[in-house]
């Protein structure tokens, strides 16, 4: 079945730092979303990539949808001690909107 | 609050007892999922279902589990004779028919625990 493979698995940085994670698959994906979640609670979304190539911004987080379809990162830029949580990357192939979600990136920040 | 809604949060059972969990999406969401996420894992999708009509399940979904959604509107999600493989949270998402990013929304969950 689809798979996204999603690195790092875990990231422990300083505040202020810049952070970046990436997914890649076998598959080719039409769409790319990244999310977060909080303990005990469900994903919230990021930033979401609609064609290959396109660069996205939200505040200091920056994605960007790879030019095979089969890639994608995301970047934090000078972090916060409240971007704590596990980062999740998805795919969606066709137009079901079911998701393929990555492992997650489970990032901490020192103060 | 017009997110999507789940009940209970939290459920323990014990091994071999049936629990059922509802989902309630955003009024005018027509697509409703639900997904499984265990510990260190990300969500798996399950099931969805346009209006009334289930249109799609995972091999995950044993026959031991069963979910419905009558009136297009609410889902319940029923696991029969619980194992502890089953303990996860369960997530449920609603969305327009072509809405992911921005139009598809996540509950908050139902923590199963089977002991």
């Amino acid at each position: 079945g689809q798979q996204l493979n999603q690195s790092p698995q875990s990231m422990f940085i300083q505040e202020g730092e810049d952070v970046s994670m990436n997914c890649t698959s076998s598959s080719i994906f039409n769409t790319w979303l990244w999310y977060k979640q909080d303990p005990g609670e469900g994903p919230v979304l990021l930033i979401a990539l609609y064609k290959a190539g396109e660069l996205t911004s939200n505040g200091r987080l920056t994605a960007q949808f790879g030019i095979t379809r089969k890639d994608s990162f995301l970047n934090i830029s000078a972090s916060i001690p409240s971007d704590v949580g596990i980062y999740f990357c998805a795919g969606r192939t066709g137009n079901t909107g079911k998701l393929i979600f990555g492992q997650g990136t489970t990032l901490q920040v020192k103060p | 609050d017009t997110g999507v809604s789940q009940d209970p949060r939290h459920k323990i059972t014990k091994r071999g007892q049936n629990v059922t969990f509802r989902c309630d999406p955003i009024s005018e969401h027509n697509r409703l999922y639900w997904y499984r996420q265990t510990l260190g894992q990300g969500p798996e999708f399950l099931t969805y279902f346009q209006n009334e009509a289930q249109l799609e399940k995972s091999r995950l979904l044993s026959d031991r589990f069963s979910a419905e959604r009558p009136k297009g509107s609410f889902s319940t999600l029923e696991i029969q004779r619980t194992e502890q493989g089953d303990s996860a949270m369960y997530l449920c998402a609603s969305s327009l028919p072509q809405g992911v990013g921005d139009g598809y929304t996540f509950g908050s969950g139902t923590r199963l625990t089977v002991v």
